[in-house]
């Protein structure tokens, strides 16, 4: 059981925007540790997505924003695209368990 | 352009080790910027980290793993390898080598394809 929870599905119609939400707690996202996001589009490995809880790398569309407030963080997509559907991760530190935690995973479908 | 590439023997039995190479090309693994790292997916399920090592042979675990895990580096032939002792069936994962920062948050911002390895008798 992972300890930053995410939604286990979240669905928009083409052209919409959609939020993934990632809780953690008072040891991980809410001491001041930076979320990362991760893409997977099915049967390929993970993908950097956006880091530092709201940079983009070179080559993601602006159409996917992150945000960190607290003990959450959420990633944001725009203008949904069908190429968008995927399963999404965060991504911090958590100094309970003194070491990286990925969230539970969100699966994205594009009706 | 960085890639990184796991390979290993195949199907493990219960009770016997796992053994993982991750091969670095187009770029040093002698980098004083970067960790290198171990994470796995069972199928249908999550990502889990399982450790991490730094070009020097520093190295740091997964708490729920240590006492099994083991990865080491090979700077001359560019490489680090995964050893995880004693499996079970709940070992039967995708194991993805990757590439993690030393800054930000240290994030893994080059992954390998990934190679599933079944535990089975």
């Amino acid at each position: 059981q992972s300890v930053l929870t995410q939604p286990p599905s979240v669905s928009g119609a083409p052209g919409q925007r959609v939020t993934i939400s990632c809780t953690g707690s008072s040891s991980n996202i809410g001491a001041r540790y930076d979320v990362h996001w991760y893409q997977q589009l099915p049967g390929t490995a993970p993908k950097l997505l956006i880091y530092g809880n709201t940079y983009r790398p070179s080559g993601v569309p602006d159409r996917f924003s992150g945000s960190k407030s607290g003990t959450s963080a959420s990633l944001a997509i725009t203008g949904l695209q069908a190429e968008d559907e995927a399963d999404y991760y965060c991504q911090s530190y958590d100094t309970s368990l003194t070491g990286y935690v990925f969230g539970t995973g969100t699966k994205v479908t594009v009706l | 352009q960085l890639q990184l590439q796991e390979s290993g023997p195949g199907p493990v039995k219960p009770s016997e080790t796992l053994s993982l190479t991750c091969t670095v090309s187009g770029g040093s693994i002698n980098s004083d910027s970067h960790y290198w790292g171990w994470i796995r997916q069972p199928p249908g399920k999550g990502l889990e980290w399982i450790g991490s090592i730094y070009y020097s042979g520093n190295s740091y675990y997964n708490a729920s793993l240590k006492s099994r895990v083991s990865i080491s580096v090979d700077t001359s032939k560019n490489k680090f390898s995964l050893r995880l002792s004693s499996v079970t069936a709940a070992d039967t994962a995708v194991y993805y080598c990757a590439r993690q920062t030393t800054w930000d948050g240290r994030y893994f911002d080059s992954w390998g394809p990934g190679t599933l390895v079944t535990v089975s008798s």
